[in-house]
């Protein structure tokens, strides 16, 4: 059973198209996040939410909304895509009192 | 100045070697610290979890915390080929609702 799971793994679009990823978690954590991941490993929250609620929004465009209809799913949805949307986008979850993430596999988005 | 350097490597090391992996930090408020693995095209997984300073050990693996120098290392013992991957080295702070702040990850290779 996958603890954290992303779709699409692979996501290949243009310039201008509007996306969605979706990432669910069967483990019971309150709390879910997505993480952008460039192409120099280095991993940048976007946003995070506990129990449906936003409580970390990083700064990143307007173009990008997530969305909880509960909590154990955190979907993200990218509209007017962009070339510097390229990179693997992480959703991850946790338990609310811990800072112990556990991570899906990533869904790589190219944008051409 | 990053709030947490992480040397990106690579460090290439032969089988069976000691690898000692670092990241320095800058806030002293930081509690939790963590060493992520990340294999190539997957998700970062929790490998050690320390809170405060002190010493760790799981396995081949130890995690050292030296809060006095703003320090954490991550030794490998006899190292594997399948240890070669990208290790993150990740903190937060009490009240920061564990907003994890990430180092950039060093590239190992074990080299048989």
């Amino acid at each position: 059973d996958t603890a954290v799971s992303q779709t699409p793994k692979y996501l290949v679009t243009q310039m201008g198209n509007d996306k969605s990823i979706k990432c669910e978690q069967n483990l019971g954590h309150d709390t879910m996040y997505w993480y952008k991941q460039d192409s120099k490993k280095f991993l940048k929250i976007m946003f995070s939410y506990n129990n449906k609620e936003l409580i970390i929004n990083e700064t990143v465009p307007n173009r990008f909304s997530p969305k909880s209809p509960d909590k154990a799913h955190l979907n993200l949805h990218i509209n007017s895509l962009e070339l510097g949307d390229s990179a693997v986008y992480f959703c991850a979850s946790s338990r609310a009192e811990a800072g112990e993430l556990f991570f899906g596999e990533g869904s790589r988005l190219t944008v051409l | 100045q990053k709030e947490v350097e992480q040397d990106p490597g690579p460090l290439s090391v032969p089988e069976g070697a000691i690898v000692s992996l670092n990241c320095t930090y800058s806030n002293s408020a930081f509690q939790y610290f963590m060493w992520y693995r990340q294999y190539s095209r997957k998700g970062p997984e929790l490998l050690m979890y320390t809170y405060s300073s002190g010493n760790k050990e799981d396995g081949r693996f130890t995690a050292q915390v030296d809060k006095s120098s703003k320090y954490i290392s991550l030794f490998i013992r006899d190292s594997q080929p399948s240890d070669s991957a990208t290790y993150l080295c990740a903190m937060s702070a009490l009240g920061s609702n564990y907003q994890l702040i990430w180092g950039a990850g060093t590239k190992l290779i074990i080299k048989p």
